[in-house]
């Protein structure tokens, strides 16, 4: 248990639906992050937030939106997906700019993500 | 790209010390070593961190050479449990992007 959950743990969506996925942390952390997890590649970080502002984007294509209400969740919206978007989505979350000693990102157990 | 070099696997027998190396000869005076392990389809578990001097917590100790171009990670006595994939990370920290390789996929055998 890291403090971070993520909801649902499992999804699997038509290619014409509209889903979310959710992250709550319980560290009192300012960031957040998404990261995706394709088969059999590395992690990639896809969005940043620091204090509910976004702060990075890396090049993710428009069908994922990201949304950060407050600094202790954050949603991922999907639409029109396409099935090479298949992954495991994971959220982390750290103290942000002002952490010292190192930043450390706790991450939270994962959605696994299918698209048909 | 990963700034970090490990070999892609190791084994291990239960009971003993698990060694694993990372090589990092580019780090920067300001970047910290993370080491982060994900057991097959769950998220990465963050394990221990360090700067200039060796580390030790509950799960694990981290030596860093003094030139801090490598380190290692040590569990000393592994069990089944820890059989995962262990990332060596540099990053300066402060809501900086982690870049994870491919890791050691480190196999504890009974």
């Amino acid at each position: 248990e890291t403090g971070v959950t993520q909801t649902p743990r499992h999804l699997v969506m038509g290619m014409t639906n509209k889903k979310s996925l959710k992250c709550e942390q319980h560290l009192g952390h300012n960031a957040m992050y998404w990261y995706k997890q394709s088969a059999k590649k590395p992690l990639e970080l896809m969005f940043v937030y620091n204090f509910k502002e976004q702060t990075e984007n890396n090049s993710v294509p428009s069908r994922f939106s990201p949304e950060c209400p407050n600094s202790s969740h954050l949603f991922l919206h999907l639409h029109t997906l396409q099935p090479e978007d298949s992954a495991l989505y994971l959220c982390a979350s750290s103290q942000g700019p002002s952490g010292g000693s190192g930043d450390t990102q706790y991450f939270g157990p994962g959605t696994r993500l299918t698209v048909l | 790209d990963a700034k970090t070099t490990q070999p892609p696997s190791m084994d291990c027998a239960e009971g003993r010390a698990a060694n694993l190396p990372c090589n990092h000869s580019t780090i920067s005076g300001n970047e910290y070593v993370y080491w982060y392990r994900q057991i097959h389809s769950q998220g990465p578990q963050y394990i221990i961190h360090g700067l200039k001097n060796n580390e030790t917590n509950e799960m694990a100790s981290l030596i860093i050479t003094e030139d801090r171009k490598s380190s290692t990670l040590i569990l000393p006595h592994a069990t089944l449990r820890d059989t995962a994939v262990y990332y060596c990370i540099v990053t300066r920290g402060g809501s900086e992007k982690l870049v994870f390789g491919k890791g050691t996929k480190l196999t504890v055998n009974p």
